[in-house]
């Protein structure tokens, strides 16, 4: 079983809806990530958190906002998003973030996404 | 210029053989680290083995080991005795040091997939 928990496992919104995708994390790392994976492709990092702070916004459009509202948990806020935002939503997380020694990601499972 | 090369996007291996996943990297820094990753069709992301810049000796772990020639810049995941289970997606990925362009971040390969025939 995982050890990062992303919730809900699918959703479907209209292009008006405002919703949230969550994910959490107890084994006291202090970096977390949002990465977007659309069909067939790679992971795309979105944005880094470390030590509850933001260190990385990739470019994302502002309709993506993240939070951080503690250590253990980042949010994903959805509102106004396109078609083309439909993919698979992956949180991560790592002991700490920058550096190449700081050991490997752990993801969720993920947050399939759908937009109508 | 890609900084994680998998040359293959397709494999296909009989059960009970072994089979070997190519990635090249590119990197200018001398610490960096490289992670393989699992993806089956349910969408995790598993970590199967790294390998430091600087370790001298190859990662193992189970039947995944890494085959990692750091003056081809090569890290070639070998899976032993594949299984059923084995079919899914492979990433290849790298973590560069401070001094690297992508900030410490995981840059992924395009994947491989893997198909175990019984």
């Amino acid at each position: 079983d995982t050890e990062v928990t992303q919730t809900p496992k699918h959703l479907v919104m209209g292009m008006t809806n405002k919703k949230s995708l969550k994910c959490e994390q107890h084994m006291g790392h202090r970096a977390m990530y949002w990465y977007k994976q659309k069909a067939k492709k790679p992971p795309e990092l979105m944005f880094v958190y470390s030590y509850e702070k933001l260190s990385i916004n990739e470019s994302v459009p502002s309709r993506f906002s993240p939070e951080c509202p503690n250590s253990s948990l980042l949010n994903l806020h959805l509102h106004a998003l396109q078609p083309e935002d439909s993919a698979l939503y992956l949180c991560a997380s790592s002991r700490n973030s920058g550096g190449a020694l700081t050991g490997e990601l752990f993801f969720g499972e993920g947050s399939r996404l759908t937009v109508l | 210029a890609q900084k994680i090369t998998q040359t293959q996007p397709g494999m296909f291996v009989q059960e009970k053989e072994a089979v070997t996943l190519d990635c090249t990297y590119d990197t200018s820094d001398p610490s960096y680290g490289l992670f393989w990753y699992k993806q089956p069709s349910s969408g995790e992301m598993i970590f199967l083995i790294y390998q430091g810049s600087y370790d001298q000796q190859n990662a193992t772990e189970g039947r995944y080991s890494l085959n990692f020639q750091k003056a081809r810049k090569s890290a070639n995941l070998v899976i032993s005795a594949s299984q059923l289970g084995d079919s899914a997606m492979y990433f290849c990925a790298m973590r560069e040091g401070r001094g690297g362009g992508s900030q410490g971040n995981l840059i992924f390969g395009k994947g491989t997939k893997l198909s175990v025939k019984p």
